[in-house]
């Protein structure tokens, strides 16, 4: 069975630094992997996806993320954070021929003026 | 398009009562699922369903029932409430892109309070 971590529940960070959610996942096949981001009192929605060709994926909104095959990781970065990107961010991996993701229990990022 | 949508927002409810929450999504996909979630400890999946006739018990299926007549709908009904109950409850729907699994479309959510 896939699992997901979250290593961090919570990251603070001050306005204007950089910052780097962790997620690694145990699965030996192929994989489809997501990071959703839950603004307050709100649903998830996509931040970024991972599901095939290049291992660098990058969002709207400055944040990127990359797969690494060896490590079983697929962390978030973002080099310079706003008060705006206060929030909830899960990482999710599914894998080849299943439509059921697993979830990691989420990391709470906290920006601060 | 309005996406997946559910109601209602919030609700209260006692011990021993029933609800049905309800969800629906006009993007005609054919993967739905209702997760709750609980602080800390991210999205637990309660059912899921591959098209309209099927569903299919997830990892907290206890209290709980789905049922799915169309493709659009996917209410999840709550008979006989409990203070464990209490959540936010999130209803998703997703898709095939290709040969890929597409990523999922969340609600709002409900969030239930069981005193």
């Amino acid at each position: 069975a896939q699992s997901v971590t979250q290593l961090d529940s919570q990251v603070p960070v001050f306005e204007e630094a950089p910052v780097e959610l962790r997620c690694n996942y145990s699965s030996s096949v192929s994989v489809y992997l997501f990071w959703y981001v839950q603004y307050p009192n709100q649903g998830l929605q996509l931040l970024l996806k991972y599901l095939s060709g290049s291992t660098l994926v990058e969002s709207i909104n400055g944040f990127e993320a990359e797969f690494n095959k060896s490590q079983t990781s697929f962390h978030l970065r973002k080099p310079s954070v706003h008060i705006s990107d206060t929030a909830e961010y899960f990482c999710a991996v599914r894998t080849g021929g299943s439509y059921i993701p697993t979830f990691g229990r989420g990391t709470s990022l906290i920006v601060h003026p | 398009n309005a996406g997946v949508t559910q109601t209602p927002k919030f609700r209260i409810l006692k011990i021993g009562q029933s609800m049905t929450l309800q969800c629906a999504q006009d993007m005609n996909h054919n993967y739905m699922y209702w997760y709750r979630q609980d602080p800390g400890m991210g999205l637990k999946l309660i059912y899921y369903s591959v098209g309209a006739g099927i569903t299919d018990k997830g990892e907290v299926p206890n209290g709980y029932n789905v049922s799915r007549s169309t493709t659009e709908d996917f209410p999840l009904r709550l008979e006989l409430a409990a203070p464990s109950q209490t959540s936010v409850y999130f209803c998703a729907s997703s898709t095939l892109a290709g040969s890929s699994y597409n990523e999922q479309f969340f609600g709002p959510g409900t969030r239930l309070t069981v005193l």
